[in-house]
Formats: structure tokens, C-alpha cells, sequence
């Protein structure tokens, strides 16, 4: 079974300062995928960055860039430059192979202040 | 991008009536469709695993019975919430995999489900 886990409830940033979000999980599965989901107060979810696992480089997407130590099984999400469209629930996922239902953690809920 | 639309985006119904939500991919085929529940500051919870022409698999403790799910065509499938209780109130979210590239997940935008 997978499991995530993110240990922040809630967080808060000063805007235009940089914030790190944590993630760790567990898998059986070697070729995996790994993910940071935005969920703004409209319920949509928006994909913001995913990892391949088989990938030694961390993925980078504009201000939002992951930490990914495969051996720790640890996936954080670094916001730089926060703004406050920024504000939104995280939740942080794994897809143990193609074609099979991500595994959510609880979610961390970022508040950034102007 | 791909897009996925759930209809309706918001229901209200008595208790003991049946709900239908629906899925659809937009613009893509999605041989296989995730319906995820979602209670109020809480995660989203896989439900089922809805594949096309065959039945859904359900997630253990989700009473298949209850919800009842159909993948009629690669781009719709559906979800009867049958006898509906209040406690079935609860945002449901369902998500598509693109047919070619199975590690792309795309997302409804929910359905708000109160049940009186």
C-alpha cells in the first residue's frame, strides 16, 4: 500500500518570500510518480509540478520547484516569490504505476499575506 | 489542455432520492476514470476505478450497491448516488487518464453533493 504523509496542517508566508512544503511517502513501486496539487477555495484542482521517480533531477516549473530525495522518500515543494493566488490547499500525491489512482496526503493549507 | 467537466456542479436533494453525476472528458479519449470523495477540510478519498465496457473496481468500505458507477463510452462516466442519506453529503471529484499516456491525470471541478 502507498501512503503520504504531510506533516504541516497550515502554513503562512510573507508575500513575495519563499516557503517550503513537505512531503514524505512510501511505495513498494520503483517506477512511480510523485506530485504537488493546488486546490484553491473554487475546489478545482490544478497540477502544479510532478517528478518522475526514475528522474534524478529535481523538476522545476517557474517559482515552484521540488526536493526530491528518492532514499528518504521525501518530496517537498518550494513556492519562491509567493503571491497570494498562492494561497490555496497542497496535497502532495503518488501514482505507484500508470494507469492507477493517485494516493493523496491530508493536504496543507497556505495562507499568504501581503 | 485536456479538459474534464462534471455536471452537475451543485445538487440538492431529499433524503432517500437518487443523484447522477456525470463525467466527461472534453477533448480526449479516457479508458479509465477515478471517482474521489472529498468531505469538508479533508483529503480527496478514491472511491472507485471506473474502466470503459467493463465494471468498476470499488475502493474497500465504498458500498457498490450505493454508488453505482458506468463507463458507457471513452469520454462519460457516471455516478448514481442511490437512497442518498445526509451523510453522503460530500464534494465528489472525478478525474480521466489520458488513453495515450496514463501518468497524465486531469480533474473535474466537483460536484457538491447535499443531501436534506
Amino acid at each position: 500500500a502507498q501512503t503520504v504523509t504531510q506533516s504541516q496542517p497550515e502554513m503562512s508566508v510573507q508575500e513575495a518570500e519563499t516557503v517550503t512544503l513537505s512531503c514524505t511517502y512510501d511505495t513498494s513501486e520503483n517506477n512511480y510518480y510523485l506530485f504537488w496539487y493546488k486546490q484553491p477555495p473554487s475546489r478545482q484542482m490544478i497540477l502544479v509540478i510532478r517528478q518522475e521517480a526514475y528522474k534524478q533531477q529535481n523538476a522545476t516549473e517557474n517559482r515552484f520547484s521540488v526536493n526530491f530525495q528518492k532514499a528518504a522518500k521525501s518530496f517537498s515543494l518550494k513556492i519562491s516569490d509567493s503571491q497570494l493566488g498562492d494561497t490555496a490547499m497542497y496535497f502532495c500525491a503518488v501514482q505507484p504505476s500508470g494507469n492507477t489512482p493517485l494516493v493523496f496526503g491530508k493536504g496543507t493549507r497556505l495562507s499568504v499575506i501581503a | 489542455g485536456a479538459v474534464v467537466s462534471q455536471h452537475p456542479s451543485w445538487v440538492i436533494c431529499k433524503s432517500g432520492t437518487s443523484v447522477k453525476i456525470e463525467c466527461r472528458s472534453l477533448d480526449f479519449q479516457a479508458t479509465t476514470m477515478f471517482w474521489y470523495r472529498q468531505f469538508p477540510k479533508q483529503s480527496l478519498m478514491l472511491m472507485a476505478t471506473s474502466n470503459e465496457g467493463s465494471k468498476a473496481t470499488y475502493e474497500q468500505g465504498v458500498e457498490k450497491d450505493k454508488f453505482l458507477i458506468n463507463h458507457a463510452s471513452l469520454t462519460l462516466s457516471t455516478l448514481t448516488v442511490t437512497s442518498a442519506h445526509p451523510e453522503d453529503s460530500s464534494f465528489y471529484i472525478c478525474s480521466a487518464i489520458l488513453a495515450v499516456n496514463y501518468n497524465e491525470q486531469f480533474f473535474g471541478p466537483g460536484t457538491r453533493l447535499t443531501v436534506l
